[in-house]
């Protein structure tokens, strides 16, 4: 039972462009959601996260989207550069459980 | 560097076999989760443990168990080892536990079972 989907595997962008990853959530009960970023031989780190009070939240060139009637959520890249090149976890948490849940990740590349 | 260490970094064993990979969360932490990541999948959840007690447990097989000991590192016990456990392993560790809390994981432990 797949609660976190991100239903791309891949997205190739050209640099300085906007990268936009998305990902789709079941269970009504998560009300936090968080983007990880991952590159090979490293564990992910936190990118950046949202709570279901709001509807968008923003870190510099990154921005999160939440739409909770959809249980959709998106990370916005904007401009997109070579470095951001990895793959990008979406993963959510909820009341009633101490534990995140993951999607199966997007790896995004970025063209020179 | 996330402060969450983790060993070994690598691992090669064969079926039937049992392992043990360790885990040190940041200091301060007092949660420790534990995720499997196989090939072209998320980060499946395992099991949270918080202050040495188990908190949540995830799609954790019985031949899998794991502890969290009182200075808080954690070890994940797999045994009767099959091809299919082959997979990289993380640990993360965060200040409480918390839902809105954010995660902080180690490189991994790849283990290749043959």
């Amino acid at each position: 039972d797949q609660q976190v989907k991100q239903n791309s595997p891949s997205l190739s962008v050209q640099e300085g462009r906007i990268s936009i990853l998305n990902c789709d959530y079941t269970n009504s009960m998560f009300d936090y959601f968080l983007w990880y970023k991952k590159y090979p031989a490293e564990g992910p780190t936190f990118l950046i996260s949202i709570s279901s009070i709001k509807d968008k939240n923003e870190d510099g060139r990154f921005t999160v989207f939440l739409n909770k009637s959809a249980k959709h959520l998106s990370l916005h890249i904007v401009p997109s550069q070579p470095g951001d090149s990895a793959v990008y976890f979406c993963a959510a948490s909820g009341t009633g459980g101490f534990k995140t849940i993951f999607g199966a990740g997007t790896r995004l590349f970025v063209k020179a | 560097d996330s402060g969450v260490t983790q060993t070994p970094k690598h691992l090669i064993t064969a079926t039937g076999q049992r392992v043990t990979l360790r885990c040190s969360p940041r200091s301060g932490d007092l949660s420790v989760y534990w995720y499997q990541q196989s090939l072209d999948q998320g980060l499946q959840f395992l099991i949270h443990y918080y202050n040495g007690e188990e908190r949540a447990k995830g799609n954790i097989l019985e031949r899998f168990s794991a502890q969290q000991f009182p200075d808080l590192h954690s070890e994940l016990n797999l045994s009767s080892l099959e091809l299919g456990d082959s997979a990289l392993y993380f640990c993360a560790s965060s200040v409480e536990g918390g839902i809105n809390e954010k995660l902080f994981f180690g490189s991994g432990t790849q283990l290749s079972v043959l």
